[in-house]
């Protein structure tokens, strides 16, 4: 299994929700990531899981909790966001080192 | 911290036509560089990927090529096809104080007309 799953594929929610997106690995990786990428824009980094423990937090906003169950998981918590957080938010996993990242579909998000 | 820079923006080419897209970084350090490739609504998928210690590297018709001294590199496509038609991403692992992440250039736009 060379894929990263990632549910919802699409969600909407209003600025006083609470919401969660997930991810799934069934290759072994030991690291994960969470992304947000604009349109036709670079992914930018979010959270960097390695070992299950968070090892790199791009000081992204407290509205956004990620965590990471286990080495499979990673899960992105959402609460309170703003409309600029719509965004198609990325979820990778590589072995350890940051090579060669697979990359799920992506949640499309939008906040209204 | 590490820098990439990506050009062009946009590139158009006539079906068959070669395609070259270029990056450099900043960070001297740097050693692994790859290539994304991301269709319209599609996730970014990785195509080639080069380490410092090799200077070329080719997979059919894609081939990236990594000129440490004048810190870039290069994709090549050749024989263009309209299915090569995406946004391509370069990056760099930076390594000083960026935790080895992957420091990604701005995209360029390929268009493959047939």
């Amino acid at each position: 299994d060379t894929e990263v799953t990632q549910t919802p594929k699409h969600l909407v929610m209003g600025m006083t929700n609470k919401k969660s997106l997930k991810c799934e690995q069934h290759m072994g990786h030991r690291a994960m990531y969470w992304y947000k990428q604009k349109a036709k824009k670079p992914p930018e980094l979010m959270f960097v899981y390695s070992y299950e423990k968070l090892s790199i937090n791009e000081s992204v906003p407290s509205r956004f909790s990620p965590e990471c169950p286990n080495s499979s998981l990673l899960n992105l918590h959402l609460h309170a966001l703003q409309p600029e957080d719509s965004a198609l938010y990325l979820c990778a996993s590589s072995q350890l080192g940051g090579e060669k990242l697979f990359f799920g579909s992506g949640t499309q998000l939008s906040v209204l | 911290g590490e820098n990439v820079e990506q050009h062009p923006s946009t590139l158009s080419v006539q079906e068959g036509d070669s395609a070259v897209i270029k990056c450099t970084y900043s960070d001297s350090a740097s050693n692994y560089f790859p290539w994304y490739k991301q269709e319209l609504g599609k996730r970014p998928q990785l195509i080639i990927d080069i380490r410092s210690n090799v200077g070329e590297k080719k997979d059919q018709r894609i081939a990236v090529t990594l000129n440490k001294t004048a810190k870039h590199f290069s994709l090549h496509i050749t024989e263009t096809q309209p299915e090569d038609s995406a946004v391509y991403f370069c990056a760099a692992r930076g390594v000083y104080n960026q935790g080895g992440k992957l420091i990604f250039g701005q995209g360029t736009e390929l268009s493959v007309k047939p």
